[in-house]
């Protein structure tokens, strides 16, 4: 039974670029969610998404930021014009559709060159 | 302000003493959990202790939830080196809420 996989472990993009992060939940997990840990700081939630909807998206940035879950395929958080501000480890977690049940994945640490 | 503070926010223990490490939040909730993460590692899963519940033990840990005082303490005891890591805690809002809101966490470095 594989947990959530993130990929890749590390990105590193130059200001301006796009970043694609994916995450594969767990095998008859249907809840994503998005969360984002600063340096030395706790999680922050962005986004929670079931397949094709976005049910929850108070912590995403207004600009730049976007997060789809297809019916195929793994969850996409993706990050246009990155800037400095952006280097973070983000990470993925799902769950059978209860906060209890969550599974994190490792995390994509992004930075921002 | 953030839901879920820990103190302290550091924490360096020699090996075999206990450590605490206690956390607040805000609002009501449904569980509160305690999370482990190891230096650029994702997050490992602790132990849950519901609203309902004042106290679980699960090995050498010991999470106590006092509702009146939204309030947690984490307890490890007879600590090892292997338990050096930072410690969050993490709580789902009352009334379904999916998302965790999680603390700026604890950092326990165990010296041997």
């Amino acid at each position: 039974n594989a947990g959530v996989m993130q990929n890749p472990r590390h990105l590193v993009r130059r200001r301006g670029q796009e970043a694609r992060l994916r995450c594969s939940p767990v095998k008859g997990h249907s809840h994503v969610y998005w969360y984002r840990q600063l340096p030395e700081e706790g999680l922050k939630f962005m986004v929670y998404l079931q397949k094709e909807n976005i049910i929850d998206e108070s912590g995403m940035p207004k600009e730049r930021f976007s997060a789809e879950f297809p019916k195929e395929g793994p969850s996409i958080l993706r990050i246009q014009q990155v800037v400095r501000g952006d280097s973070a480890a983000y990470f993925c977690a799902s769950s059978g559709g209860q906060a209890v049940g969550y599974t994190f994945g490792s995390g994509t640490r992004l930075t921002v060159v | 302000s953030q839901q879920g503070e820990e103190d302290p926010q550091a924490l360096s223990i020699q090996e075999g003493e206990n450590a605490t490490m206690n956390c607040s939040y805000k609002t009501s909730i449904n569980n509160l959990q305690w999370y482990r993460q190891n230096s650029g590692r994702g997050l490992v899963h602790l132990i849950l202790i519901r609203s309902n519940e004042r106290e679980k033990h699960s090995g050498r840990l010991r999470v106590t939830l006092d509702t009146s005082k939204k309030s947690s303490s984490l307890l490890i005891t007879a600590s090892r080196a292997a338990d050096t890591a930072s410690y969050f805690c993490a709580t789902d809002a009352y009334q379904g809420a999916q998302k965790l809101v999680f603390g700026q966490g604890t950092r326990l470095t165990i010296n041997p």
